[in-house]
């Protein structure tokens, strides 16, 4: 298994430009999410899905959008890139049974705004 | 705002045992505790986790006190390697989860 794949790995965007991060998991999670890390801080929960065709936002919401149309994929779109969105992106999925949820994260997508 | 407090960092002697103390004093009862590590820029990497009763990997120990309102990490014979930051969470499948800024913890050799 793969399993949580992230690209780009890095991108430069300038101010106002928009982008698509991808995630895919090959375990057959029920759950993904998606958080972001600033320098020297901790991880900060943006969006998450419990399956297909349902999100819902955690966090930090504002200025991202996310779908979920198959288990695998948990896209998540910038629209008018600011410079406060310059952070390490990181996506990670679980199965969550009986309340037990161990994440898996992916390496990252480290997103500089200019 | 994290539901948990960790110190921000702490050292340890390579080979000895590293203790990792979390309080979450307001955990509910059907929220799990986790604990994760970030090693230098690389995705968390999960560790352990438990409800009530104290459990044991091939990572870690974990202790939770029987009014669950704390933990401790335990990594018996630290190495360089453990050098990371830790993180603590407390969440169930129907709450949010939240990270807060976890131990950095640094293993002297």
């Amino acid at each position: 298994n793969a399993g949580v794949t992230q690209t780009p790995k890095f991108r430069i965007l300038k101010i106002g430009q928009s982008m698509t991060l991808q995630c895919t998991q090959d375990m057959n999670h029920n759950y993904m999410y998606w958080y972001r890390q600033d320098p020297g801080m901790g991880l900060k929960l943006i969006y998450y899905s419990v399956g297909a065709g349902i999100t819902d936002k955690g966090e930090v919401p504002n200025g991202y959008n996310v779908s979920r149309s198959t288990t695998e994929d948990f896209p998540l779109r910038l629209e008018l890139a600011a410079p406060s969105q310059t952070s390490v992106y990181f996506c990670a999925s679980s199965y969550e049974a009986g309340g037990i949820n161990e994440q898996f994260f992916g390496p990252g997508t480290r997103l500089t705004v200019l | 705002d994290a539901k948990t407090t960790q110190p921000p960092s702490m050292d340890c002697a390579e080979g000895r045992a590293a203790n990792l103390p979390c309080n979450h004093s307001t955990i509910s009862g059907n929220e799990y505790v986790y604990w994760y590590r970030q090693i230098h820029s690389q995705g968390p990497q999960y560790i352990i986790h438990g409800l009530k009763n104290n459990e044991t990997n091939e990572m870690a120990s974990l202790i939770i006190t029987e009014d669950r309102k704390s933990s401790t990490l335990i990594l018996p014979h630290a190495t360089l390697r453990d050098t990371a930051v830790y993180y603590c969470i407390s969440h169930s499948s129907a709450s949010k989860i939240i990270f807060g800024s976890g131990t950095r913890l640094s293993i002297r050799p």
